[in-house]
């Protein structure tokens, strides 16, 4: 079946620094999610990408969908205490509607 | 307030028991999703359903049922023969192929 890896499991960084969550499909996607899950909370949906290629801006965060439909990364410039979280991605294949989720990325961030 | 309602909070199982999870949604969602996290996880599908009357089993249904009597409830039942049931439950909804819309979770142990 359809597996979606996340790396790195883990990451912490200084306030100020950069971080990137990369995401890698063993089938080629339809679409690509991103969520963000604070600790304690639940996943909240901040991005859809679609288009080969595609890249997509929420302020500090750059999201991509790779060439081939088979990867994508978040990339959070200069980082804050506020983005502590877990990142997931989720991918959809053209059979169903179902999301795969990828492990997720857990940053820490030091003031 | 649209959104999805899962309850208890927090729940204690006995051995041999079964328990129910209960997840309502007033988004007039058409899908709705259990999954299951275990601390420092991803998610894992269990069950979904896309339409009233009808669901189908995730990557983990073993151990689970699930039913679909009405459009805004799908609850989750977790059986005896469920041996590790300790984990986080989370319920989500979404028109079809969108963006997924989490329920504040249930955090599920074993007496």
């Amino acid at each position: 079946g359809q597996q979606v890896m996340q790396i790195p499991q883990y990451q912490h960084v200084q306030e100020g620094e950069d971080f990137t969550t990369y995401c890698n499909s063993s089938t080629t996607l339809s679409n690509i999610q991103w969520y963000k899950q604070r600790p304690g909370g639940h996943p909240v949906f901040l991005i859809q990408l679609v288009k080969s290629g595609e890249v997509k801006k929420q302020k500090r965060l750059t999201f991509q969908f790779g060439e081939a439909k088979k990867n994508s990364s978040l990339h959070i410039t200069a980082t804050q205490t506020t983005d502590v979280g877990t990142y997931f991605c989720a991918g959809k294949n053209n059979a169903g509607n179902m999301l795969t989720f990828g492990g997720g990325t857990r940053l820490m961030v030091k003031p | 307030d649209g959104g999805i309602t899962q309850s208890p909070k927090y729940l204690f199982r006995k051995e041999g028991q079964n328990v129910t999870l209960s997840c309502e949604q007033n988004l007039n969602h058409d899908a709705m999703y259990w999954y299951r996290q275990d601390p420092g996880q991803g998610l894992r599908l269990i069950y979904y359903s896309q339409i009233v009357n009808d669901f189908q089993k995730g990557d983990i249904a073993e151990g689970y049922s699930v039913s679909r009597e009405k459009k805004e409830s799908f609850p989750l039942t977790v059986t005896s023969a469920q041996k590790n049931p300790t984990a986080f439950y989370l319920c989500a909804s979404s028109i079809p192929a969108q963006p997924q819309h989490f329920g504040d979770g249930t955090r599920l142990s074993i007496l």
